[in-house]
């Protein structure tokens, strides 16, 4: 069974800071995407990174997809309130199944 | 407006009475999916759906069916519900893409408690 772990589970930070989520398996996928899910609603994707190695930015957020397309990160630079969210990594294989980590909840406070 | 629907949003019932909770998109997309949200498990699939009358397990359908018959809709049904099956419920639809993974919607959300 293929399993996504993600780290750290919880994560509280001043607002202006910068953190890492981090997203691993031992299982290869052939792409893995990134959501974020606030209170009372269903996820709402951030990306989607396909190529080992590949490094996509979303204003404020950077994401790695792992050279042996195993892991990926999550970086938010000078973190805000409005960050504030559980996200969750998914990883997608040979099937249509579909991975979902266990998630990190972040909050940012003013 | 693009959207996908989940009904009803909350439902409290009790052990082994059928119960169906429906899912419809707007979008035209293909691939259709139920999740199941546990605290500290994440979301596990449940079912999914590539299209009309073609279904496959997710990683935990035991204790669910479902139904594709229609394009736009994908009722998950628990035909004899226990109390392990109190959770948070996701309905999300996709285009299906060759050899990619599409942007999935997902709805609001089904509260269920099972007593």
């Amino acid at each position: 069974t293929q399993l996504l772990e993600q780290s750290p589970q919880f994560l509280s930070i001043q607002e202006g800071e910068n953190l890492t989520v981090y997203c691993n398996s031992s299982s290869v996928f052939s792409s893995l995407q990134w959501y974020r899910q606030e209170p009372g609603e269903g996820p709402v994707l951030l990306v989607t990174v396909v190529t080992g190695g590949e490094v996509k930015k979303l204003k404020r957020l950077t994401f790695q997809f792992g050279d042996a397309r195993k892991d990926s990160s999550l970086h938010i630079t000078a973190a805000q309130p409005g960050d504030t969210g559980l996200y969750l990594c998914a990883g997608g294989s040979g099937t249509y199944k579909y991975i979902f980590g266990t998630g990190t909840r972040l909050k940012v406070l003013a | 407006e693009a959207q996908v629907t989940q009904n009803p949003r909350y439902l409290i019932t009790v052990t082994g009475k059928k119960l169906t909770v429906t899912c419809s998109q707007n979008m035209n997309h293909e691939y259709m999916s139920w999740y199941r949200q546990d605290p500290g498990l994440g979301l596990r699939q449940i079912y999914y759906s590539m299209n009309v009358e073609v279904t496959d397990k997710g990683d935990v359908p035991e204790g669910y069916k479902v139904s594709r018959k229609e394009k736009r809709n994908f009722p998950l049904i628990l035909e004899s519900p226990s109390p392990n099956q109190t959770s948070l419920y996701f309905c999300a639809s996709s285009l299906l893409l060759a050899g990619a993974w599409g942007e999935q919607f997902f709805g609001p959300g089904t509260r269920l408690t099972v007593l």
